[in-house]
């Protein structure tokens, strides 16, 4: 059971390149997440998808889309990259548990990205 | 405008003390709270959660604490262990239409504990 996985581990492009995110999860959850972690920042939402099928802007959406390709994978797209997209960024899978009343996360590894 | 606050970017403690983390939050609409602990090249990892319902939620080393009136809550870890050194990020949850929730974090407090 490997949880959230994200590939690539590290990235370099260059500006104006474009690249995707990929994220899986194998815990048969509804929910997904892409997150953006920069430093002296807390984790801020880029998108989400609520369940298969559906996406919606989070926080910072600009500059990016995703694909929700099936219950398991979500990915993340620049089509055009800037040194501002430069950041960590993380993938996160949730389910409702029947004893909270809100989805607990789950996050990946993460994928360390440099745009030049 | 940040609607969740850690004002404490490090903290610094002695094996076997308390820890305290504390953070603020401005929207009285978030329903959950969360901690979540992340290790350096490592995703953050659930912790504690508390529903805005509760004032405390305790589980084992670690207690969580909300003042409502106060939008303050805490994170008591005691006895600390040097294992516990890492960022802790305080996050709070907005529920979604159709399934999840939308976090929203702290800056984080990264904690030390000496030996």
């Amino acid at each position: 059971n490997a949880g959230v996985t994200q590939t690539p581990k590290f990235q370099v492009l260059k500006t104006g390149q474009s690249m995707t995110l990929q994220c899986a999860q194998d815990m048969n959850h509804n929910s997904m997440y892409w997150y953006r972690q920069d430093p002296g920042m807390g984790l801020r939402l880029i998108y989400y998808s609520a369940s298969e099928g559906t996406t919606d802007k989070g926080e910072v959406p600009n500059g990016y889309n995703v694909s929700r390709l099936n219950k398991r994978e979500f990915s993340l797209r620049l089509e055009s990259a800037a040194p501002s997209q430069t950041s960590v960024y993380f993938c996160a899978s949730s389910e409702m548990s029947s004893t909270l009343i809100t989805d607990t996360q789950y996050f990946g590894p993460g994928t360390r990205l440099t745009v030049l | 405008d940040q609607q969740v606050k850690q004002n404490s970017p490090s903290l610094s403690v002695q094996e076997g003390r308390i820890s305290i983390l504390n953070c603020d939050y401005t929207n009285s609409m978030f329903d959950y709270f969360l901690w979540y602990k992340k290790y350096p090249a490592e995703g953050p990892t659930f912790l504690i959660s508390i529903s805005s319902i509760k004032d405390k939620n305790e589980d084992g080393r670690f207690t969580v604490f909300l003042n409502k009136s106060a939008k303050h809550l805490s994170l008591h870890i005691v006895p600390s262990q040097p294992g516990d050194s890492a960022v802790y990020f305080c996050a709070a949850s907005d529920k979604v239409t159709g399934g999840g929730n939308k976090l929203t974090f702290g800056t984080g407090t990264q904690l030390k504990v000496e030996l």
